[in-house]
């Protein structure tokens, strides 16, 4: 069964300043996709970024980037010049790439605090 | 109205009441999916509507019971629950296809007293 790890359930991070969540997965699966959502205190979950594993190339939104290391199924989230907005639940994600599935597995979130 | 909908966004409810919960999708996708998100724990996929059929029932008790009259709407009809069912019921949609992503709406906080 796969399942999805975000080992820090607090990080705090100086507004302007770059914080980088941490996740990991397991899988025996080829093909997947992740993805990073954010939740803030509105409970409205939006999606961050998200990432092929067939793609080498890292993701990247914006201030908002991806260390993706496939062999050690590893997926951090990379957020540059922190602003307030960016306080909120973090979320990673896997879903495998398989048409008609689209069950997603989570893991247990991280709070992000952003420090004026 | 744009995205995910959900009404009620607050609930409050004894264990001998019958509610429903309601979403509503406006992006024109054809999944549509019932989470929930309790305290400290990951959130739980509990049903999957592929072209208004269920595709998953993720070993939800009888007691949650869901229903999709077309691809647009979805509910979750709720019966005689338990106090730990109180939680977070978060409804999504996407469109079927291996690269779509789910989009959320903004979530329906139950209390069951």
């Amino acid at each position: 069964a796969q399942t999805v790890t975000q080992s820090q359930p607090e990080m705090s991070v100086q507004e302007a300043e770059t914080v980088t969540l941490s996740c990991t997965y397991d899988t025996s699966e080829s093909d997947y996709y992740l993805f990073w959502y954010k939740q803030p205190p509105s409970r409205q979950m939006i999606l961050v970024i998200r990432q092929e594993a067939y793609k080498q190339q890292n993701a990247t939104e914006n201030r908002f980037s991806v260390n993706f290391q496939k062999a050690a199924k590893s997926f951090s989230l990379k957020i540059s010049d922190s602003q307030l907005g960016d306080a909120a639940m973090y979320f990673c994600a896997y879903r495998i790439s398989n048409f008609g599935n689209e069950k997603l597995t989570f893991g247990t979130g991280t709070r992000l605090t952003i420090i004026p | 109205e744009t995205g995910v909908t959900q009404t009620p966004r607050h609930l409050v409810m004894g264990m001998t009441n019958k509610k429903s919960l309601k979403c509503e999708q406006h992006l024109g996708h054809n999944a549509m999916y019932w989470y929930k998100q309790s305290a400290k724990k990951p959130l739980e996929l509990m049903f999957v509507y592929n072209f208004k059929e269920q595709t998953e029932n993720n070993s939800v008790p009888s007691r949650f019971s869901p229903e999709c009259p077309n691809s647009s709407h979805l509910f979750l009809h709720l019966h005689t629950l338990q106090p730990e069912d109180s939680a977070l019921y978060l409804c999504a949609s996407s469109q079927i296809g291996a690269q779509e992503t789910q989009y959320f709406g903004p979530g329906t906080r139950l209390l069951v007293l």
